[in-house]
């Protein structure tokens, strides 16, 4: 089983539509959590970390539920340059532990 | 000026042969982080250092090799590249106070063995 699972997509939407995105992680242990995008074999950048009361930046909201082992994220009203794929991130140890990441495809 | 640079961008090399990639950063930051990322696989540890005295490996360090030549600089070595070892290679750093440090990567290296 591999330590942080993602949906692995590709998810394709149209402008507008709110899409949810959902990872689960192994160790129970894990100290933090984040959110990382990364435009098309570009360098990946953090797009929002994660807390445990829910956090949300404009359109984005992120959930982290420490019982079950999961995080998930909320892209409301998505635009076109939302389009690229997102990584889901743990910290162990201050070593990130990156999902597969799902691909996100926002059409006109 | 990109605060971590990797050298090079590209390189396609021969089965056996000796390759170094270079990372320096100019954030000042302690941690440096090597990855390599295939597709459908996400990003791989392949070592790591807290600081210039401290290595570790990470989840795939067979076949690899690390410098820590001062905290500014990390460079990785593939001491005889193979064909699977064909990936985009990542150096990141962070810094080290508290648990959500972010971790702010390289512009990636595309390798290419043949």
């Amino acid at each position: 089983r591999k330590e942080v699972e993602q949906d692995p997509g590709p998810f394709n939407v149209p402008e507008g539509a709110t899409v949810a995105f959902n990872c689960t992680y192994s160790n129970s242990a894990s100290q933090s959590f984040f959110w990382y995008r990364q435009d098309c074999r570009k360098e990946p950048k953090l797009l929002m970390s994660v807390y445990s009361s829910g956090n949300e930046d404009g359109r984005f909201t992120a959930q982290l539920n420490r019982a079950s082992q999961y995080i998930s994220l909320l892209i409301r009203d998505s635009k076109l340059s939302d389009s690229a794929t997102y990584l889901c991130v743990v910290n162990q140890g201050g070593k990130l532990i990156f999902g597969q990441g799902t691909e996100l495809s926002v059409k006109p | 000026d990109a605060d971590v640079t990797q050298t090079p961008r590209n390189r396609i090399t021969k089965t056996g042969k000796r390759i170094m990639l270079e990372c320096s950063q100019t954030k000042g930051h302690d941690r440096m982080y090597w990855y390599r990322q295939d597709p459908g696989l996400g990003l791989r540890l392949i070592y790591y250092s807290f600081d210039v005295k401290d290595i570790n490996k990470g989840e795939i360090s067979d076949g690899y090799s690390v410098s820590r030549q001062a905290q500014a600089k990390f460079s990785l070595s593939l001491e005889s590249a193979i064909p699977n070892q064909t990936a985009l290679y990542f150096c990141a750093t962070s810094g080290t106070t508290g648990a959500y440090n972010e971790q702010f990567f390289g512009p990636g290296t595309r390798l290419t063995v043949l």
